[in-house]
């Protein structure tokens, strides 16, 4: 069955400290991994894709990992503001359809304090 | 940030009440797609749209139904509400899937409440 798992299911972090966020999957045959935030109330919007080749891609302070291998991601967040605080959501996609199927987590709520 | 909107972003209504939910993009995308979410859960495929005049059920049964008569615009009806239906509804769209990303561009979502 295809499934993506994520950790921690919420995560409290002070201003400008570091985090990561974790993603594992089962998903096969494999295409693309990618990492999504969502605002309270918003649709989700694509921070990195990651291809079965690429085992790393960074956008500003979001850095993303990906170990085809394990089937294994993680999303690290650097120097983190309060506007980070969302939903960090992994969603694989298979390339076994020609529809791209996407199979989502239920993603990691990050909150951010002063 | 993608052009795919969504309206109402909010709405009330009572039970047995029939609703459409609006969605429009302006990419030119082939796809569309309809996503459930409930607060802390993963997003559910309900429908999906290959193209003009094309509409599947996705993963997750739904008593809504959609149309796709142009392009940029991809419908949810429920003809009679219930407050089962209560849920966060997404629209998103994709260009044609040949490349290995077909990424997916999110609305704002239609926060719907029926009492």
């Amino acid at each position: 069955k295809n499934q993506v798992e994520q950790s921690p299911q919420s995560l409290i972090i002070l201003e400008g400290k570091n985090c990561t966020l974790q993603c594992n999957y089962t998903v096969s045959p494999f295409s693309n991994l990618r990492w999504y935030k969502q605002d309270t109330g918003r649709g989700p919007v694509s921070l990195t894709i990651m291809t079965f080749s690429e085992n790393t891609k960074s956008n500003g302070r979001y850095t993303a990992t990906l170990d085809a291998d394990t089937k294994q991601s993680s999303l690290h967040i650097t120097a983190s503001q309060l506007s980070d605080s969302a939903s960090y959501i992994c969603v694989v996609s298979d390339r076994g359809s020609t529809l791209g199927r996407l199979y989502f987590g239920r993603g990691t709520q990050l909150t951010v304090w002063p | 940030e993608a052009d795919i909107y969504q309206t109402p972003r909010y709405l009330v209504i009572g039970t047995g009440k029939k609703i459409t939910l609006e969605c429009s993009q302006t990419m030119g995308h082939d796809k569309m797609y309809w996503y459930q979410q409930d607060p802390g859960m993963e997003l559910h495929l309900i429908h999906y749209s290959y193209g003009v005049n094309s509409t599947e059920k996705g993963d997750l049964s739904s008593e809504s139904t959609v149309s796709r008569i142009r392009t940029e615009h991809f419908p949810l009806t429920l003809e009679s509400a219930r407050p089962s239906h209560t849920s966060q509804y997404l629209c998103a769209s994709s260009s044609d899937g040949r490349t290995s990303y077909n990424e997916q561009f999110f609305g704002p979502g239609t926060r719907l409440t029926v009492l």
